[in-house]
């Protein structure tokens, strides 16, 4: 297995412009989350899913759009890129179950934007 | 809210020794507590965690301890090495089984 893959590894952005981060899990994982890491600040939640088709915010969602379409991939959307969105973004994923189960990062994407 | 404190944020100690990170959550409700290790520039890698109905859990030299009644929990690191070296991440898990991070703790093993 693969585990959880994410692309690019990193990116250069200008403010405005917009882009899609990918992530994929060939794990059968019904949960995935984004998060994003600042110095300091911890891994701070954006957005998960517990299913396709089931989407909802996490602690810092503005500025972000998720879909999931499909149990294996969880996009994450920048629609206008500000400077303030310059940081580490680490996709992650693990089972549903009826208790928390190991959760399991990918490689994360550095993200800067000018 | 949903909200980890973990102390400190930066904790050096001689190689040999042992190091102790402490975390508290806001929510009693919380069940699991995971806590991951982040070499520089990798993902964060799961250590070692815990469930609310279980006190202590050690595995080698590293042991984790939940006071449910306090809302904290801690995690030991016995006979620290170099490669122990790494950035220390708490977390708990909230309604709808989030997992909210702590700030994280550099831990630095002198040698």
């Amino acid at each position: 297995n693969a585990g959880v893959t994410q692309t690019p590894k990193f990116q250069v952005l200008k403010t405005g412009q917009s882009m899609t981060l990918q992530c994929a899990q060939d794990m059968n994982h019904e949960y995935m989350s984004w998060y994003r890491q600042d110095p300091g600040m911890g891994l701070r939640l954006i957005h998960y899913s517990v299913g396709a088709g089931i989407t909802d915010q996490g602690e810092v969602p503005n500025g972000y759009n998720v879909s999931r379409s499909t149990t294996e991939d969880f996009p994450l959307r920048l629609l206008s890129a500000a400077p303030s969105q310059t940081s580490v973004y680490f996709c992650a994923s693990r089972r549903w179950v009826n208790r928390p189960d190991t959760q399991y990062f990918g490689p994360g994407t550095r993200l800067t934007v000018l | 809210g949903e909200n980890v404190e973990q102390h400190p944020s930066t904790l050096s100690v001689q190689e040999g020794d042992s190091a102790v990170i402490k975390c508290t959550y806001s929510d009693s409700a919380s069940n699991y507590f995971p806590w991951y290790k982040q070499e520089l520039g990798k993902r964060p890698q799961l250590i070692i965690d815990i469930r609310s109905n279980v006190g202590e859990k050690k595995d080698q030299r590293i042991a984790v301890t939940l006071n449910k009644t306090a809302k904290h929990f801690s995690l030991h690191i016995t006979e620290t090495q170099p490669e122990d070296s790494a950035v220390y991440f708490c977390a708990a898990s909230f309604y709808g089984n989030k997992l909210v991070f702590g700030a994280g703790t550099i831990l630095r093993v002198k040698s």
